[in-house]
């Protein structure tokens, strides 16, 4: 079974644009969680997609945004970029779902780097 | 809040060296426990975890045990070899927490294990 993946794997943009950053989970798998990383804040959750519906959000403000689609595939959004926003963001899936034992596992996928300029 | 802590890095070993790599935590239900591992220039891949109390996780040699008495999951090994270097993350999930708790790891800070030949 192919695991999660994520595209772009690089990209360089400047502050003040927006970007958008794709997620596909592991086939069979509903539930998408996005995760910031950085050497200073270490990995920080910053929101989770079930069955295109945003069920969880982390502290972070309303540029950072995402949707997810029928094939729960997930996009995540960042407009007016910030250098701060530089960053290594992870995308994870699982089975989370009611009734599901072991549903909480999540699943990495290899993360797409930002660098802002 | 949930949190987690990890011992403080980095840790410098000698191949064949025992490990172990502390972790506790703080939850306010009763959380599942994972170890993850990240290569340089890669996302986070699951190594071991565990669900309830008394529970050993256990991959590749590495070993982990739920203490519940104690809230810690300590990461061992019992001879670290050089492809071990990586940093290591402990991460809890809190799903009896309701909707504050979907889809949403909590992370240490990370340790960087590196071993020397």
């Amino acid at each position: 079974k192919a695991g999660v993946t994520q595209t772009p794997r690089y990209l360089i943009k400047t502050r003040g644009q927006q970007v958008t950053l794709s997620c596909s989970p592991i086939s069979g798998h509903r539930s998408v969680s996005w995760y910031q990383q950085t050497p200073g804040q270490g990995l920080q959750f910053l929101f989770e997609y079930f069955s295109e519906t945003q069920r969880n959000k982390g502290n972070f403000p309303g540029r950072f945004s995402g949707r997810q689609f029928s094939n729960s595939r997930s996009e995540m959004n960042v407009s007016t970029l910030e250098l701060g926003d530089s960053a290594l963001y992870l995308c994870a899936s699982s089975l989370e779902g009611p009734g599901r034992p072991g549903g909480d596992t999540q699943y990495f996928g290899p993360g797409t780097r930002l660098t802002v300029l | 809040g949930n949190s987690v802590t990890q011992m403080e890095g980095p840790v410098t070993l000698s191949e064949e060296a025992f490990l172990t790599i502390n972790c506790t935590y703080t939850a306010t239900g009763y959380p599942s426990l994972f170890w993850y591992v990240q290569y340089p220039g890669e996302g986070l891949q699951l190594l071991l975890k565990a669900t309830k109390a008394d529970d050993k996780g256990s991959n590749k040699g590495f070993e982990a045990t739920y203490r519940k008495e104690t809230t810690s999951f300590h990461l061992e090994k019992g001879s670290v070899q050089v492809s071990d270097s990586a940093v290591y993350f402990c991460a809890l999930s809190d799903r009896s927490a309701g909707g504050t708790s979907y889809g949403k790891l909590t992370f240490g800070q990370g340790t960087i294990l590196t071993v020397h030949p």
